[in-house]
């Protein structure tokens, strides 16, 4: 059973183009994470869910969206999407918010614009 | 600012070596530490963790060291194998403005020659 899982996990897409990653976790924890890792192999959270509030908005541009339907769900939605953000994109869960809770990690999206 | 470093980007260790993965953090006020690894294609995974209150931490065939007085913290690996090789991150848990978030060093790429 996948703990975390993400959907697709290759995207091609052209620049301009608007698309929607999604995330689901069966762990029944409560909050949600997603994270960007570059061409570097750099990890950045972007955004953090709790009981699908919004927690932390890392200075993303405006044209990240993230949506959490329940706690189990944080899909990501990107508009107009440029060359730069071509990365892999993590989603992650963990039991708690804050202090001493480990982050499980998705198999991560590959998201290459063109 | 926040920044979690490491000393060595890459690491080449001989198949039943002991491995020494260094990190060094910025954030003073860290009270949580984490070491990810992450294979080829896969999300990070959790691999061992550290509260403040603690300067070492054994885990099976792994090892945290914390030293806060220098902002440095460790992963000790036994008998390296095969299976080892991958990227190591450390990540801490920095708590700002009533928000708490995991913050990952760039990554050492270790591999284990057979």
């Amino acid at each position: 059973d996948t703990a975390v899982s993400q959907t697709p996990k290759y995207l091609v897409t052209q620049m301009g183009n608007d698309k929607s990653i999604k995330c689901e976790q069966n762990l029944g924890h409560d909050t949600m994470y997603w994270y960007k890792q570059d061409s570097k192999k750099f990890l950045k959270i972007m955004f953090s869910y709790n009981n699908k509030e919004l927690i932390i908005n890392e200075t993303v541009p405006n044209r990240f969206s993230p949506k959490s339907p329940d706690k189990a769900h944080l899909n990501l939605h990107i508009n107009s999407l440029e060359l730069g953000d071509s990365a892999v994109y993590f989603c992650a869960s963990s039991q708690a918010y804050g202090w001493g809770s480990e982050a499980f990690f998705g198999q991560g999206t590959r998201l290459t614009v063109v | 600012g926040e920044s979690v470093g490491l000393h060595l980007p890459t690491l080449s260790v001989q198949e039943g070596d002991n491995s020494i993965i260094n990190c060094a953090y910025s954030n003073s006020a860290s009270d949580y530490f984490i070491w990810y690894k992450q294979e080829s294609g896969k999300g990070p995974q959790f691999i061992i963790d550290i509260r403040s209150n603690m300067d070492k931490r054994q885990g099976q065939r792994v090892t945290v060291l914390l030293n806060k007085t220098v902002k440095h913290l460790s992963l000790q690996i036994a008998a390296t194998q095969p299976g080892d090789s991958a990227v190591y991150f450390c990540a801490e848990n920095i708590s700002k403005g009533g928000s708490e978030k995991l913050v990952f060093g760039k990554g050492t790429k270790l591999t284990v020659n057979p």
